[in-house]
């Protein structure tokens, strides 16, 4: 089966500018999720979908971050306006149900110049 | 509040050698840890996973242990090879949260031929 897959895996803006970042989830898994690490620090939750719902997306940094999932298939993060902070890479995973094992795409790496 | 960490970000092995990555957590509510292997312009990859009422659990080369009375998590792998060179997370799945994962900050392995 294919994995989770990230487009695009590296994008480069200026800061004010617009990105949009989009997973496609393993077919059939419900649960998707996003996650960001910055500058070698941790991998940090953003947000949690199951299917086209946002169960919670308490991780997420400010309202220039929105995160869809229309359909309940792929799902977009969308950065606007991007800020300097906003640099690192961000991460998709998907699961079949909340306690099964996360699958995560190869990340898109995020810089903001 | 709840966290994930590491104690060393680097640790460089000869080849053939074991490597002890070691992890500490604070949430004493927590039931389920898992360590990921991230290589390089990869997603994290699940290498092996340990409920709280367990204290061991091997898997190829790969051996976690829990010890609970001191939050403490580590991950041995035995003749350790140039493949193995990663950074590595151990995470926590909150299964009353959906499931999201909380990373630990990461472990550098170098391996050296």
């Amino acid at each position: 089966e294919a994995g989770v897959t990230q487009f695009p895996s590296h994008s480069v803006i200026e800061k004010g500018q617009t990105v949009t970042l989009r997973c496609d989830p393993i077919s059939g898994h419900d649960n998707l999720y996003w996650y960001r690490r910055v500058m070698g620090k941790e991998i940090k939750f953003l947000l949690h979908f199951v299917k086209e719902s946002k169960q919670d997306e308490s991780g997420m940094p400010n309202n220039r971050f929105l995160a869809e999932r229309t359909g309940g298939t792929y799902s977009t993060l969308k950065v606007q306006p991007a800020e300097l902070e906003d640099s690192g890479v961000y991460f998709c995973a998907s699961s079949q149900g909340g306690k099964s094992s996360q699958h995560f795409g190869d990340g898109t790496r995020l810089s903001i110049l | 509040g709840e966290s994930v960490g590491l104690h060393l970000p680097t640790l460089s092995v000869q080849e053939g050698d074991n490597s002890i990555i070691n992890c500490a957590y604070s949430n004493s509510a927590s039931d389920y840890f898992i360590w990921y292997k991230q290589e390089s312009g990869k997603g994290p990859q699940f290498i092996i996973d340990i409920r709280s009422n367990m204290d061991k659990r091997q898997g190829q080369r790969v051996t976690v242990l829990l010890n609970k009375t001191v939050k403490h998590l580590s991950l041995q792998i035995a003749a350790t090879q140039p493949g193995d060179s990663a950074v590595y997370f151990c995470a926590e799945l909150l299964y009353n949260q959906g499931g999201k994962l909380i990373f630990g900050q990461g472990t550098e392995l170098s391996v050296k031929p």
